[in-house]
């Protein structure tokens, strides 16, 4: 297992068109996490998923946004109508319960550049 | 509201003293906190870790210390190497209830270790 998977790696997208992003977790994680991080600041929680379970979703989750998990495999994050704001690096995370001490297995992100 | 807080965000140490990167929080509810490495262009790493209930956890070069009753910690990188250049993240957890063990980061500290 090479750890969390994302792509693409770089995506730059014209204003107002979708785009959709792919994570990997590690096999045996049930939990997964989006996290947005924009410049000069740290990673902001998006949504999470336990198993193909949406759980939480973050007030930042504006209803352009949309998130999956079928199967309890991998995960998509599309954000449709992109605006300039959406700039920044998509971050995702798996984990196990009771993993709170041994942290959380980042992906490398998405970034995403909104032109 | 920034409930995790690095208020340095820059710290420059000579190769082989000591670096002290410091956080505050203010949400009581959190009883685990992890610090993150993170290089450009790649997600974040764990560090380490502590729980809410000890007030010192090492590991190796690392050392974070916890004063709950000044919500506040510490990471300490001693002797501190040219590689540990990075940025920083402090991050909390408050594990349990309907939280799903998401994290709360601070904005993070660039440390620069010079040779």
């Amino acid at each position: 297992d090479t750890g969390v998977s994302q792509n693409p790696r770089h995506k730059i997208t014209k204003r107002g068109q979708n785009v959709t992003f792919r994570c990997d977790p590690i096999s045996e994680h049930n939990r997964l996490y989006w996290y947005r991080q924009t410049l000069g600041q740290g990673p902001e929680f998006l949504t999470y998923f336990q198993n193909e379970a949406q759980l939480e979703k973050s007030r930042l989750l504006s209803d352009r946004f949309s998130a999956e998990r079928p199967k309890g495999s991998f995960s998509t994050l599309e954000i449709q109508r992109t605006e300039q704001g959406d700039s920044a690096m998509y971050l995702c995370a798996s984990s196990i319960p009771q993993d709170q001490l041994s942290g959380y297995t980042f992906g490398s992100g998405t970034r995403l550049t909104v032109v | 509201d920034q409930q995790v807080k690095q208020n340095s965000p820059s710290l420059s140490v000579q190769e082989g003293r000591i670096s002290i990167l410091n956080c505050d929080y203010t949400n009581s509810m959190f009883d685990y906190f992890l610090w993150y490495k993170k290089y450009p262009a790649e997600g974040p790493t764990f560090l380490i870790s502590i729980s809410s209930i000890k007030d010192k956890n090492e590991d190796g070069r690392f050392t974070v210390f916890l004063n709950k009753s000044a919500k506040h910690l510490s990471l300490h990188i001693v002797p501190s190497q040219p590689g540990d250049s990075a940025v920083y993240f402090c991050a909390a957890l408050a594990y349990g209830g309907t939280s799903y063990g998401k994290l709360t980061f601070g904005q993070g500290t660039i440390l620069t270790v010079h040779p």
